[in-house]
């Protein structure tokens, strides 16, 4: 089955960038999606397709995929972008494959 | 504003069934596949069972297979999960989302997600 890794936490300090990796095998050929959740709150979609926003999401947000890792980057750092973010994509073997989640923290 | 709500989760013991439910609005129900995504405590996200437009297509989690039953009423813009014989390792937030496909090969998502219904399987 098709695994995505994400490192358990970021911290990063406000109005800095943040980079979320998420690694696969060769994931730079799969379409990825990102999602922010905060706590007690409904997932949102912050980026699908690898690099396209849905309306609504602040260009700060934005994603890259090539090679072994996708990537979620958050330019200008703000208290309120603190969450877990979480990658996900499709695959035929596994259906729907969701990575575990970065938690991002503002310092 | 899409708005995706669940209800019906709550405490049960092994063996025992809940009946999860979500209401849509803001969109036009039929129109989109939906589905059922759990994460159980320290774990990470699997979709359970997802539905086709007019209820036509089903297809489940192998783990649920024979369990659990999605249905919709696209006349309420609801959709719903009968979760039967229910074990410990079924304890988990349940979300309803909103499938999306776009561009390019094998590129499925979830635009929308409600704020999730906690089910637990305990004695």
């Amino acid at each position: 089955s098709y695994v995505l890794t994400q490192p358990p936490s970021v911290s990063v300090a406000p109005g800095q960038t943040a980079r979320l990796p998420c690694g696969g095998y060769n994931i730079g050929t799969r379409s990825v999606h990102w999602y922010q959740h905060k706590p007690g709150q409904a997932p949102v979609l912050v980026v699908y397709g690898n690099s396209d926003r849905p309306s609504g999401i602040p260009e700060r947000f934005s994603g890259s995929n090539s090679g072994n890792t996708a990537t979620l980057t958050i330019s200008g750092v703000e208290a309120g972008d603190e969450a877990d973010y979480v990658c996900q994509l499709w695959d035929k073997s596994s259906d729907q494959v969701f990575g575990t989640g970065t938690k991002v923290t503002v310092l | 504003e899409v708005q995706l709500v669940e209800s019906g989760g709550g405490v049960v013991q092994p063996g025992g069934s809940l009946r999860l439910s979500c209401a849509a609005s803001g969109f036009t129900f039929s129109m989109y596949w939906m589905s059922w995504l759990r994460q159980a405590p320290g774990k990470g996200l699997e979709r359970v069972a997802n539905i086709h437009r007019d209820g036509s297509n089903k297809v489940y989690l192998d783990s649920v297979k024979g369990r659990f039953t999605i249905s919709r009423d696209n006349a309420k813009g609801s959709v719903y999960l009968q979760l039967n014989s229910l074990r410990a390792e079924d304890t988990a937030v349940y979300y309803c989302v909103r499938d999306r496909s776009c561009d390019g090969i094998d590129c499925y998502y979830f635009d929308y997600w409600g704020q999730g219904t906690l089910v637990t399987v305990a004695s």
